[in-house]
């Protein structure tokens, strides 16, 4: 079964607006990772975050990582038409030695 | 430069075809997954490999097989494809290791079971 579900299920911004998207989880966690995939590409490993973290940051990345409430957040600030794609949670279940993945956010920023 | 790749690309089929879908790494990692995407299920794992002879079972892996005779390769066979199989599978590789580090992907198979 899927480990992270990701809400919304769709977010539609204009150029410059900030982006936030939500990743709610089930079972305790070693690391939580956010993807990112392109139209017709494969997922691209963006930002992991681990148990004992909080917060993240990578270029116009941020991620939290709330674990008593088993959730995280990503933001992407000063979106581009370029940041248009789907976007994953992964997280590795505690005990489960692989990635499960949600079902994921798609994110069309208009310029 | 290290790359993870898929073939083939678009794959059609029938119903009862044997199919393998071929997945080459040359970032030498020990783990290798394999993953297919459908609408409204996100990525779902189907088989997974630690190692060269080890394999294991994913959420979703009846119908599905896989071997692992070196460390750059894992294909992945469908028995006897059936219509539910038509998806967009995916290969990916991770460090050695459990430590659930970050997965690099390939670029996917179109595989449609008709």
């Amino acid at each position: 079964s899927q480990q992270g579900e990701e809400d919304p299920q769709a977010l539609s911004i204009q150029e410059g607006e900030n982006a936030t998207m939500n990743c709610s989880y089930k079972t305790s966690i070693n690391n939580l990772q956010w993807y990112r995939q392109n139209s017709g590409r494969g997922l691209v490993h963006l930002i992991l975050i681990r148990s004992n973290e909080r917060e993240k940051h990578s270029g116009r990345l941020r991620v939290t990582l709330d674990t008593s409430k088993k959730s995280s957040s990503l933001l992407i600030t000063a979106s581009r038409a370029a940041d248009t794609a789907s976007y994953f949670c992964a997280t590795d279940g505690g005990n489960n030695n692989d990635m499960r993945f949600g079902a994921g956010t798609r994110l069309t920023v208009k310029p | 430069d290290a790359e993870i790749t898929q073939s083939p690309r678009h794959k059609i089929t029938e119903t009862g075809r044997q199919v393998t879908l071929a997945c080459h790494q040359t970032w030498n990692h020990n783990n290798m997954f394999w993953y297919r995407q459908d609408l409204g299920h996100g990525l779902r794992l189907i088989h997974y490999s630690y190692g060269v002879h080890d394999t294991n079972k994913g959420e979703v892996s009846d119908g599905y097989s896989v071997s692992r005779s070196n460390t750059e390769d894992l294909p992945l066979t469908l028995e006897s494809a059936a219509s539910s199989q038509t998806s967009v599978y995916f290969c990916a590789s991770s460090a050695s290791g459990t430590a659930n580090e970050k997965l690099f992907f390939g670029s996917g198979t179109q595989l449609s079971v008709l």
